[in-house]
């Protein structure tokens, strides 16, 4: 079974409009971390956000903020503001604490911001 | 900031050599990861190491490779006897802590002929 999905392949938003990337997860660890990453058609990971099991707060970074439903077991990223260097493939993944420390991804969205 | 190297950025070979990949991680940090991108595919985890041992392996991760640090900063990978299904992008990640974030390198895009 899937530990992480991503349900959307490919997303479309307009410069300066806000976008929200979807990830669910499965696990029955209670104690896991939820991270997003970039990849830019360069190829390179390139790490935005980070999401602890315990943490009662969404976690921000900037334009990026990680909207947390742990009863639903989703983890979607959203970005404000759309820029055109935001154009990338972004992966979801998670660490199952009792499992090891292996980050399973998601297989990822693409993500085009148009002007 | 300081970041993970990775060398070469991309590594052409013939089936059948075998290949070693290098990886500075970043210097204070502990655990360290190897993960693979086929192309067009989601990245997969291939082994962790720590305290000089692999902590994690995958099933991928099989007797053609194996990890090594050879010194204080080097991390390699090395694949004995190279397959064509061996080609993809190929990342270290390195972490302070093992519940902390990954920070990758930029990977070597490893070609099979």
């Amino acid at each position: 079974a899937q530990k992480i999905t991503q349900t959307q392949p490919g997303m479309f938003v307009q410069e300066k409009e806000a976008v929200t990337l979807d990830c669910t997860y499965d696990t029955s660890d209670q104690s896991y971390g939820l991270f997003w990453y970039k990849q830019p058609s360069s190829g390179e990971m390139i790490f935005l956000i980070y999401q602890g099991s315990y943490d009662e707060q969404n976690a921000t970074e900037g334009r990026y903020s990680l909207n947390f439903q742990k009863a639903r077991k989703s983890a979607n990223l959203v970005i404000s503001a759309s820029q055109l260097g935001d154009s990338a493939m972004y992966f979801c993944a998670m660490r199952e604490d009792y499992s090891g420390y292996a980050l399973n991804f998601g297989k990822g969205t693409s993500l085009l911001v148009t002007p | 900031e300081p970041e993970v190297t990775q060398t070469p950025s991309h590594q052409v070979t013939q089936m059948g050599q075998e290949v070693i990949l290098r990886c500075v991680p970043i210097s204070n940090h502990l655990y360290f990861y190897w993960y693979r991108q086929i192309l067009g595919q989601k990245v997969e985890f291939l082994v962790s190491f720590y305290n000089n041992e692999i902590s994690e392996k995958s099933e991928i991760f099989d007797d053609q490779f194996s990890v090594e640090r050879p010194d204080g900063s080097n991390f390699t990978l090395k694949i004995r006897s190279t397959k064509l299904e061996d080609s993809a992008m190929y990342f270290c990640a390195s972490t302070g802590e093992s519940n902390q974030p990954q920070h990758f390198g930029d990977g070597t895009r490893l070609s099979i002929l």
